[in-house]
């Protein structure tokens, strides 16, 4: 089945010590993104790419940063956790076709402990 | 600023119906999802909207006023799994999603 997975699952990392979140995707979508939700709280947009252009939310903190190497893939880097950071990382692929809406679908996220 | 107001909780017992309400001030309107995510996991995409009026899915029902600005998502015979939360979000001008926090559901027998 074609999906969006993500790994880990569940992450603990220490308070400064970098950490990588990835996510894969079989759907051959062209627009992948990059969420953090909190509990009872809304998916907050981190970043996005559409292709290879990649667009960061204005009030994404320095500290996440994203790579794309190819269509299939995304990495989140946190340089240095903090407390705050604590969440659960939402990866989500759509397929722009040309003004048509296309929904989100979201890996199973990964859930980040900062100890 | 934009904004999406749900309510942040209701319950509901087993085999009823029940209707969760979404109102939206935004820059602009693409249409409007709603999304299912059980406690732990990610949302799973339910319905669209971008026309007035009721799209219906099954047990789940949408309707869209753009006019009131208002939505709602209406699911009949409630069954224990329907507990989660429901996610309204919205597509504005820039086709950027706005996300409602959510409406946390509890089903009860």
């Amino acid at each position: 089945d074609a999906m969006v997975i993500q790994n880990p699952r569940y992450q603990v990392t220490q308070f400064g010590k970098p950490v990588t979140l990835s996510c894969s995707q079989t759907l051959n979508h062209n627009v992948m993104y990059w969420y953090q939700q909190k509990s009872s709280q809304a998916p907050k947009l981190l970043f996005h790419y559409y292709d290879k252009d990649f667009n960061n939310e204005a009030d994404t903190p320095d500290n996440f940063q994203s790579r794309r190497p190819n269509t299939s893939f995304c990495f989140l880097d946190i340089r240095s956790p903090g407390l705050g950071d604590a969440a659960m990382y939402l990866c989500a692929t759509s397929r722009d076709v040309g003004g048509r809406w296309s929904p989100l679908h979201f890996g199973n996220g990964t859930r980040l402990t900062v100890t | 600023g934009q904004n999406i107001d749900q309510p942040t909780e209701m319950t509901a017992t087993e085999g009823a119906i029940v209707q969760i309400n979404c109102t939206y001030q935004t820059s602009g309107f693409n249409g409007l999802f709603w999304y299912q995510q059980h406690a732990g996991e990610a949302p799973t995409f339910l319905s669209y909207n971008v026309l007035d009026g009721l799209e219906e899915k099954g047990r789940f029902s949408s309707f869209l006023s753009r006019s009131k600005g208002y939505s709602y998502l209406l699911l009949k015979e409630l069954q224990m799994k329907d507990s989660a939360s429901y996610l309204c979000a919205v597509e504005d001008s820039n086709y950027q999603l706005i996300w409602g926090a959510g409406t946390k559901l509890i089903i009860k027998p």
